[in-house]
């Protein structure tokens, strides 16, 4: 059973660089077939994606953030890493990482199938 | 970029059946999933497909997707069914290729 498990820091300062970790743990990225996504909420507001990755390095991300956002993938450690440039208050959230499930079948899905606990963010000075 | 329109809240006595709505242009040719957050905790997925449910999700949780709303429907409800649901979509189309809906707080009266 694959789990995900999000690491970083509490606290931002504004303009500041955040890094965010997602470990897998339950299988491997090196050769397992799934994606990765990165998804965020804010307090009592609705979720938003921010970007995936693939096996094959294909990336994604939200159009209105992709200035400031790089994912990468270390299949050795089975992470996944989401830097976001320049922080601002407004990126005060819970930030998730999520799996995209893989069938022989059919490819990838579109759905998140699993979750991590979520780190939560606060970006203050 | 495309949007996911939900009703804020839906209230339904125990044993009786929610229907939560996802409102979208043509969102029947699109796949819809539903998750379930309970407070403080991560999006749990309840049908993804429109209509399929992951193992482990009660048959009571069923969907259904045409025209322009896919609706998740909970049958039988019970207190633990109280949170927060959401429906979700891909969509090439749009600046986010996952899109989310707005949520709706299922309170169970």
């Amino acid at each position: 059973q694959v789990t995900l498990k999000e690491s970083g820091p509490v606290l931002v300062k504004p303009t500041e660089t955040l890094t965010l970790t997602c470990t897998v743990s339950g299988l491997s990225l090196s050769n397992a077939k799934m994606g990765v996504s990165w998804i965020r909420q804010p307090p009592g507001k609705a979720l938003e994606w921010l970007a995936h990755i693939f096996p094959n390095d294909e990336k994604s991300y939200s159009t209105s953030l992709k200035s400031r956002l790089t994912i990468s993938m270390d299949t050795s450690k089975s992470q996944v890493v989401l830097t976001m440039t320049n922080l601002d208050p407004v990126d005060t959230a819970a930030y998730f990482c999520a799996r995209i499930p893989y069938d022989d079948g059919r490819g990838y899905h579109t759905h998140f199938d699993s979750w991590g606990q979520g780190t939560l963010v606060t970006v203050s000075s | 970029s495309y949007v996911l329109t939900q009703p804020p809240s839906v209230s339904v006595a125990p044993g009786q059946t929610a229907r939560i709505s996802c409102g979208g242009d043509k969102i029947g040719s699109k796949s819809v999933h539903w998750y379930r957050q309970k407070p403080g905790q991560a999006p749990v997925l309840v049908v993804y497909d429109d209509s399929d449910r992951p193992s482990g999700i009660p048959a009571r949780f069923s969907g259904s997707n045409s025209g322009n709303t896919a609706t998740l429907t909970i049958s039988r409800v019970e207190a633990g069914d109280e949170a927060d649901y959401y429906c979700q979509v891909w969509d090439t189309s749009s600046d986010l290729l996952y899109v989310f809906g707005t949520g709706t707080t299922v309170t169970v009266l």
